[in-house]
């Protein structure tokens, strides 16, 4: 079955960097996106961007420009999500799920919090 | 970008009521619209995709209408499994931007 395990909680302090893990099994990797979605306390959803497993094409969101990279290890089958220069209002849940359109299947969600 | 909205943002109503959720795109998206429900500290879950494809193993008593800029999900029946909020989601271009969400309980 198909399953998208991340990795654990992180706490950093503004300015600092996090990259979360998101390893894929139960399915040919190269064969769908990756999306990242990240969920703020008691907030909606944002879509931050997407990743082509097969060529590594990117495409993020405007606001996450210049701060967020996607990256896959096809050997791993595993995707990472790196944001940079950490604010207090990147306190979230990260989600990864596979699909680069609608999202089919959801990692469990990694908590990163932002606090000095 | 287009933007997405939905209303309303929250509803109470009884077990077995018909319950109906909008979602509105600021620009036409055809039927590139995606539901998610997500369950109070749950991990989201596609319900609908296509604006009107259930996902498998979703209830027939979820259904999604729509295309253009104007989208409805519909419970047939509210069962108390269905507290939850549930989100809208764009697809036809990047950005694939969700709507704020309708958070929906039992009366």
């Amino acid at each position: 079955q198909v399953q998208l395990v991340q990795s654990g909680a992180e706490m950093k302090k503004p300015g600092a960097s996090v990259k979360v893990s998101c390893k894929a099994s139960g399915y040919t990797f190269t064969n769908y996106g990756i999306s990242w979605v990240r969920q703020a306390p008691g907030q909606g959803l944002e879509w931050m961007g997407w990743i082509s497993a097969y060529k590594g094409d990117t495409n993020y969101a405007q606001k996450l420009q210049g701060r967020v990279t996607m990256t896959t290890d096809t050997s791993t089958n595993t995707a990472y999500m790196e944001l940079r220069s950490l604010r207090s209002d990147d306190t979230a849940v990260y989600y990864c799920a596979r699909g680069g359109a609608f999202a089919e299947y959801w990692g469990q969600g990694t908590l990163v919090t932002v606090s000095s | 970008d287009i933007q997405m909205t939905q209303s309303p943002s929250s509803l109470s109503a009884s077990v077995g009521d018909r319950v109906t959720i909008t979602c509105r795109a600021s620009q036409g998206i055809s039927n590139y619209l995606a539901w998610y429900q997500q369950k109070p500290g749950k991990v989201p879950q596609l319900l609908i995709y296509a604006a009107s494809t259930l996902q498998s193993g979703v209830p027939s008593r979820f259904s999604g209408s729509g295309s253009g800029t104007d989208f409805t999900l519909t419970i047939s029946s509210l069962q108390p499994e269905d507290v939850a909020t549930y989100h809208c989601q764009k697809y036809n271009s990047a950005p694939f931007t969700f709507g704020p969400g309708t958070k929906v309980d039992i009366k």
